[in-house]
């Protein structure tokens, strides 16, 4: 079965520095794979997704890669702020059936700090 | 127009007692997913429901737990004879239709604790 692999140390980085998170899967390549964003007490929340033929996608300060040879995605976050300390899980269909259901990685704890 | 909203946002039983989670969609949206997150770990699909109808409950324990989404009214995820091992946050979320293209919002979960 798909598993994904987030690194589950918190990433400490200065404000205003580049984020890099790392979402690795096992098994099959999805059709897409998506990040969410999670603060303690709080329901994920998306952020984006990108397409198995997508490179690249960005939005704002974000950028996503995705990388099937590798089994891979990285997600950035530029000019990082404190604002932007939280959880970010990744997110993958959990077969290949297309309905929605999907499976999340632990999440990795981003920490921005002044 | 208000987001997924999920009813109570703590709940604490004592074993042996059922816990109702209720779980309204947004407006519009047909498509419900419930997921549980424990302590420390990921979130894990349970069930996908429709209006009247269980798609997928594959990751749904087969013992004590059920889900509906009925016509009229929030879908609601069921758990009888709680145990310990049922404390968990638990999240519901919904989307317009299903697949790729959709995106899932999630509600702000239950937390259930079970003493």
């Amino acid at each position: 079965s798909q598993k994904i692999e987030q690194n589950s140390e918190a990433l400490n980085i200065q404000e205003g520095k580049t984020a890099t998170l790392t979402c690795n899967y096992t098994n099959y390549s999805p059709a897409y794979l998506q990040w969410y964003r999670q603060d303690p007490g709080r329901g994920p929340v998306f952020l984006l997704l990108i397409r198995e033929n997508e490179k690249e996608k960005r939005k704002e300060r974000l950028k996503v890669t995705f990388d099937t040879t590798l089994k891979q995605s990285l997600f950035h976050i530029t000019a990082s702020q404190p604002a932007d300390s939280a959880t970010y899980l990744c997110a993958l269909p959990r077969d290949s059936s297309n309905t929605g259901k999907l499976i999340f990685g632990q999440g990795t704890t981003l920490q921005v700090k002044p | 127009n208000a987001g997924v909203m999920q009813n109570p946002r703590h709940l604490v039983r004592r074993r042996g007692q059922e816990a109702r989670l209720r779980c309204s969609p947004m407006k519009g949206h047909s498509h419900v997913y419930w997921y549980r997150q424990l302590p420390e770990e990921g979130l894990k699909f349970m069930v996908y429901l429709q209006k009247e109808n269980i798609i997928d409950e594959s990751g749904m324990p087969k013992e004590r737990f059920s889900a509906e989404f009925p016509k009229e009214g929030p879908s609601i995820l069921r758990i009888q004879q709680v145990v310990r091992g049922d404390s968990a946050a638990y999240f519901c979320a919904s989307s317009q239709t299903s697949g790729s293209k959709e995106t899932q919002y999630f509600g702000p979960g239950t937390r259930l604790l079970v003493l």
